[in-house]
């Protein structure tokens, strides 16, 4: 069945740090993947997603590139601020189906 | 900005008690979810639901969970008889079309712990 692997957490960098949360993924056909964001006391909201190989997707400095060469899915951003500190998900969805696919998450803290 | 919410934030039960969770979503969509995290592991799918019916489970979604949309804003996740392992965030989600374009809009969540 479909799967996602992710680095384990926590991440801790200072602020200004290049950051690299690392994703693969094990799906039958070919998957649409995303990243979630879930702030401390919120819900989880689609940070970026791509849908097909080789798509980047990105938003708020926050990039991934779909490789399906690799079946990786890595999230980077080039210099992280306190407020980027959340816990970041990645998920695929395949099949065209409704169900979303979760990696376990990664926390990330960024100080100053 | 339109939101998913849910109730209640946070419930404890007895160990073989009912537990209803309510969450509304967000009023154009037309796929809503039920996802749960027990604390330190992934966030699994439970459930899907469109046009009034159940569209998939997962083999988590047993004969003591049901779900139901009442009243055209609500929908709400049932737990007949909750276990210990039961305990566990659960999120509602929504959205518009199907999961691999359709972005999923989830709420804050409901923890349920089970004594």
């Amino acid at each position: 069945g479909d799967s996602v692997t992710q680095m384990e957490g926590p991440v801790t960098l200072s602020e200004e740090a290049f950051l690299t949360i690392n994703c693969t993924y094990t799906a039958t056909g070919y998957p649409s993947l995303f990243w979630y964001v879930q702030y401390p006391g919120e819900g989880l909201q689609l940070l970026l997603k791509a849908t097909k190989a080789d798509d980047k997707g990105s938003n708020k400095g926050f990039e991934a590139t779909y490789r399906k060469e690799t079946t990786s899915f890595h999230l980077e951003k080039g210099s992280v601020q306190v407020s980027d500190s959340a816990v970041y998900f990645c998920a695929l969805s395949s099949g065209g189906y409704q169900k979303v696919t979760f990696g376990t998450g990664t926390k990330l803290q960024v100080i100053p | 900005e339109p939101e998913v919410t849910q109730t209640p934030s946070h419930q404890v039960t007895q160990m073989g008690q009912e537990v209803i969770l309510r969450c509304v979503p967000i009023s154009n969509h037309l796929y809503f979810y039920w996802y749960r995290q027990i604390l330190g592991q992934k966030v699994e799918f439970l459930v899907s639901f469109y046009n009034n019916e159940i569209s998939e489970k997962s083999e988590i979604f047993d004969d003591q969970f049901s779900v139901e949309r009442p009243d055209g804003s609500n929908f709400t996740l049932k737990i007949r008889s909750t276990k210990l392992e039961d305990s566990a965030m659960y999120f509602c989600a929504s959205s518009r079309g199907r999961g691999t374009t359709g972005e999923l809009f989830f709420g804050e969540g409901s923890r349920l712990t089970v004594l």
